[in-house]
Protein backbone atom coordinates (compact mmCIF):
# COMPACT_ATOMS: atom_id res chain seq x y z
CA UNK A 1 0.00 0.00 0.00
CA UNK A 2 0.94 3.55 0.15
CA UNK A 3 3.69 4.97 2.53
CA UNK A 4 4.04 8.79 2.68
CA UNK A 5 6.80 10.12 4.99
CA UNK A 6 6.65 13.70 5.80
CA UNK A 7 10.38 16.06 7.00
CA UNK A 8 10.69 17.62 8.77
CA UNK A 9 8.84 16.64 11.95
CA UNK A 10 8.95 19.76 14.29
CA UNK A 11 9.39 23.53 12.29
CA UNK A 12 10.25 26.71 14.52
CA UNK A 13 9.96 29.98 12.53
CA UNK A 14 10.35 33.65 12.68
CA UNK A 15 7.44 35.84 12.18
CA UNK A 16 7.85 36.84 8.58
CA UNK A 17 10.21 33.96 7.50
CA UNK A 18 9.02 31.20 4.96
CA UNK A 19 8.28 27.67 6.07
CA UNK A 20 8.59 24.61 3.77
CA UNK A 21 7.70 21.09 4.54
CA UNK A 22 8.74 18.52 2.44
CA UNK A 23 6.95 14.45 2.14
CA UNK A 24 7.77 11.50 -0.14
CA UNK A 25 5.16 9.20 -1.30
CA UNK A 26 5.89 5.30 -2.74
CA UNK A 27 2.55 4.45 -4.78
CA UNK A 28 3.21 6.09 -8.63
CA UNK A 29 -0.27 5.54 -8.64
CA UNK A 30 -0.78 8.34 -6.69
CA UNK A 31 -2.61 11.43 -8.17
CA UNK A 32 -4.21 13.53 -5.35
CA UNK A 33 -2.27 15.10 -2.93
CA UNK A 34 -4.03 17.54 -0.02
CA UNK A 35 -2.74 19.24 2.71
CA UNK A 36 -4.06 19.43 6.36
CA UNK A 37 -3.55 21.93 8.96
CA UNK A 38 -4.86 21.02 12.51
CA UNK A 39 -4.84 23.42 15.54
CA UNK A 40 -4.83 22.44 18.87
CA UNK A 41 -8.23 20.82 19.97
CA UNK A 42 -9.39 21.15 16.35
CA UNK A 43 -10.54 19.06 13.33
CA UNK A 44 -7.71 18.81 10.51
CA UNK A 45 -8.60 21.18 7.83
CA UNK A 46 -8.16 21.17 4.00
CA UNK A 47 -5.95 24.13 3.38
CA UNK A 48 -4.75 23.32 -0.63
CA UNK A 49 -4.68 20.32 -2.61
CA UNK A 50 -2.92 19.55 -5.94
CA UNK A 51 -3.02 16.81 -8.33
CA UNK A 52 -1.03 14.79 -10.45
CA UNK A 53 -1.50 16.91 -14.12
CA UNK A 54 -0.09 20.21 -12.43
CA UNK A 55 3.38 20.97 -10.80
CA UNK A 56 2.59 23.73 -8.52
CA UNK A 57 -0.48 25.48 -6.92
CA UNK A 58 -0.91 28.84 -5.21
CA UNK A 59 -3.34 30.44 -2.79
CA UNK A 60 -2.24 33.63 -1.00
CA UNK A 61 0.93 32.94 0.92
CA UNK A 62 0.87 28.98 1.01
CA UNK A 63 2.00 27.03 -2.37
CA UNK A 64 2.21 23.28 -2.96
CA UNK A 65 4.72 21.74 -5.82
CA UNK A 66 4.91 18.07 -6.74
CA UNK A 67 7.09 16.17 -8.80
CA UNK A 68 5.88 12.97 -9.51
CA UNK A 69 9.13 11.96 -11.05
CA UNK A 70 10.70 12.14 -7.39
CA UNK A 71 7.77 10.94 -5.94
CA UNK A 72 7.60 14.25 -3.58
CA UNK A 73 5.62 17.21 -3.24
CA UNK A 74 6.01 20.10 -0.90
CA UNK A 75 3.76 23.01 1.31
CA UNK A 76 5.41 26.11 0.93
CA UNK A 77 4.11 29.22 3.81
CA UNK A 78 5.97 32.57 2.66
CA UNK A 79 5.30 35.92 5.00
CA UNK A 80 4.67 33.50 8.39
CA UNK A 81 2.51 34.34 11.05
CA UNK A 82 1.66 33.40 14.34
CA UNK A 83 -1.77 32.18 13.50
CA UNK A 84 0.12 29.50 10.87
CA UNK A 85 1.03 27.84 14.10
CA UNK A 86 -0.28 24.61 13.95
CA UNK A 87 0.21 20.51 13.07
CA UNK A 88 0.83 20.46 8.96
CA UNK A 89 -0.32 16.95 7.74
CA UNK A 90 0.12 16.10 4.10
CA UNK A 91 -1.68 12.90 1.97
CA UNK A 92 -1.39 11.06 -1.06
CA UNK A 93 -4.26 9.16 -2.57
CA UNK A 94 -5.45 7.97 -5.42
CA UNK A 95 -8.95 8.99 -6.99
CA UNK A 96 -9.94 5.86 -7.89
CA UNK A 97 -9.25 4.63 -4.55
CA UNK A 98 -9.98 7.66 -2.68
CA UNK A 99 -8.26 6.44 0.60
CA UNK A 100 -6.33 9.49 1.96
CA UNK A 101 -2.39 8.20 3.35
CA UNK A 102 -1.64 10.74 5.70
CA UNK A 103 2.10 11.58 6.16
CA UNK A 104 3.78 11.86 10.02
CA UNK A 105 2.74 15.49 10.62
CA UNK A 106 4.97 18.98 10.95
CA UNK A 107 4.49 20.73 14.16
CA UNK A 108 5.19 23.98 12.94
CA UNK A 109 5.54 27.11 15.49
CA UNK A 110 5.70 30.75 14.38
CA UNK A 111 7.76 33.14 16.97
CA UNK A 112 6.76 36.33 16.98
CA UNK B 1 -18.96 22.71 2.39
CA UNK B 2 -20.75 19.83 3.76
CA UNK B 3 -21.52 20.68 7.62
CA UNK B 4 -20.50 17.37 9.82
CA UNK B 5 -20.78 17.03 13.18
CA UNK B 6 -20.43 14.30 15.52
CA UNK B 7 -21.64 12.72 19.09
CA UNK B 8 -20.84 12.54 21.51
CA UNK B 9 -17.75 15.20 21.71
CA UNK B 10 -15.86 13.53 24.19
CA UNK B 11 -16.21 10.14 26.58
CA UNK B 12 -14.68 8.75 29.39
CA UNK B 13 -15.35 5.12 29.34
CA UNK B 14 -14.38 1.98 31.47
CA UNK B 15 -12.17 -0.96 30.18
CA UNK B 16 -14.64 -3.84 28.48
CA UNK B 17 -17.59 -1.71 28.01
CA UNK B 18 -18.74 0.00 23.68
CA UNK B 19 -18.80 3.03 22.82
CA UNK B 20 -20.88 4.47 19.37
CA UNK B 21 -19.98 7.44 17.47
CA UNK B 22 -21.98 9.07 15.80
CA UNK B 23 -21.58 11.36 12.44
CA UNK B 24 -24.24 13.12 10.43
CA UNK B 25 -23.69 15.17 7.09
CA UNK B 26 -26.32 17.74 6.34
CA UNK B 27 -25.91 16.86 2.67
CA UNK B 28 -25.88 13.53 1.06
CA UNK B 29 -22.46 12.26 0.19
CA UNK B 30 -21.31 8.87 -1.32
CA UNK B 31 -18.04 8.32 0.39
CA UNK B 32 -17.73 8.34 4.36
CA UNK B 33 -14.77 7.21 6.23
CA UNK B 34 -13.60 7.04 9.79
CA UNK B 35 -9.88 7.52 10.98
CA UNK B 36 -8.48 7.11 14.63
CA UNK B 37 -5.76 9.98 15.92
CA UNK B 38 -3.57 8.79 18.61
CA UNK B 39 -2.79 11.11 20.93
CA UNK B 40 0.14 13.45 19.13
CA UNK B 41 0.07 11.18 16.07
CA UNK B 42 -1.00 10.98 12.61
CA UNK B 43 -4.45 10.01 11.03
CA UNK B 44 -5.25 6.44 10.69
CA UNK B 45 -8.22 5.57 8.41
CA UNK B 46 -10.15 2.43 10.21
CA UNK B 47 -12.45 1.95 7.48
CA UNK B 48 -14.78 3.04 4.72
CA UNK B 49 -18.10 3.62 5.13
CA UNK B 50 -20.42 2.00 2.73
CA UNK B 51 -23.84 2.73 2.16
CA UNK B 52 -25.93 -0.53 2.07
CA UNK B 53 -23.55 -2.54 2.63
CA UNK B 54 -20.58 -3.71 5.06
CA UNK B 55 -17.98 -1.13 5.74
CA UNK B 56 -14.44 -1.79 3.45
CA UNK B 57 -11.53 -2.21 6.95
CA UNK B 58 -7.56 -1.22 7.01
CA UNK B 59 -5.02 -3.68 7.96
CA UNK B 60 -4.94 -4.00 11.61
CA UNK B 61 -9.00 -3.08 11.75
CA UNK B 62 -11.19 -5.31 12.29
CA UNK B 63 -15.06 -5.52 12.27
CA UNK B 64 -15.42 -7.32 15.38
CA UNK B 65 -13.59 -4.36 17.34
CA UNK B 66 -15.32 -1.40 15.06
CA UNK B 67 -18.43 -2.47 13.93
CA UNK B 68 -19.82 0.74 11.33
CA UNK B 69 -23.21 0.95 10.59
CA UNK B 70 -23.82 3.20 7.45
CA UNK B 71 -27.82 3.24 6.97
CA UNK B 72 -28.19 5.97 4.26
CA UNK B 73 -26.02 8.66 2.65
CA UNK B 74 -26.06 11.27 5.60
CA UNK B 75 -25.43 9.35 8.93
CA UNK B 76 -23.19 6.55 10.24
CA UNK B 77 -22.11 5.35 13.09
CA UNK B 78 -18.70 3.53 13.95
CA UNK B 79 -18.40 1.37 17.51
CA UNK B 80 -15.31 0.69 19.97
CA UNK B 81 -16.38 -2.50 21.71
CA UNK B 82 -14.71 -4.06 24.15
CA UNK B 83 -12.66 -1.08 25.04
CA UNK B 84 -8.78 -1.23 26.70
CA UNK B 85 -6.94 1.63 27.11
CA UNK B 86 -4.80 1.53 24.14
CA UNK B 87 -8.55 2.61 22.63
CA UNK B 88 -8.02 6.01 23.71
CA UNK B 89 -8.24 8.56 21.04
CA UNK B 90 -9.40 10.78 18.72
CA UNK B 91 -12.09 8.69 16.29
CA UNK B 92 -13.22 11.21 13.33
CA UNK B 93 -15.25 10.95 10.40
CA UNK B 94 -14.64 12.64 7.09
CA UNK B 95 -16.69 13.08 3.73
CA UNK B 96 -15.67 13.15 0.65
CA UNK B 97 -17.07 15.25 -2.15
CA UNK B 98 -17.60 14.93 -5.83
CA UNK B 99 -13.73 16.42 -6.33
CA UNK B 100 -12.21 14.08 -3.93
CA UNK B 101 -11.70 16.29 -1.01
CA UNK B 102 -11.95 15.05 2.45
CA UNK B 103 -13.40 16.96 5.36
CA UNK B 104 -13.60 16.27 8.92
CA UNK B 105 -15.95 16.00 11.16
CA UNK B 106 -14.97 17.88 14.86
CA UNK B 107 -13.56 14.24 16.06
CA UNK B 108 -14.77 12.46 19.24
CA UNK B 109 -12.15 11.99 22.13
CA UNK B 110 -12.36 9.07 23.70
CA UNK B 111 -10.47 7.76 26.91
CA UNK B 112 -10.93 4.51 28.27
CA UNK B 113 -9.87 3.98 31.77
Amino acid sequence: GENVEQHPSTLSVQEGDSAVIKCTYSDSASNYFPWYKQELGKRPQLIIDIRSNVGEKKDQRIAVTLNKTAKHFSLHITETQPEDSAVYFCAAATTAGNKLTFGGGTRVLVKP
Amino acid sequence: SAVISQKPSRDICQRGTSLTIQCQVDSQVTMMFWYRQQPGQSLTLIATANQGSEATYESGFVIDKFPISRPNLTFSTLTVSNMSPEDSSIYLCSVQNSYNEQFFGPGTRLTVL
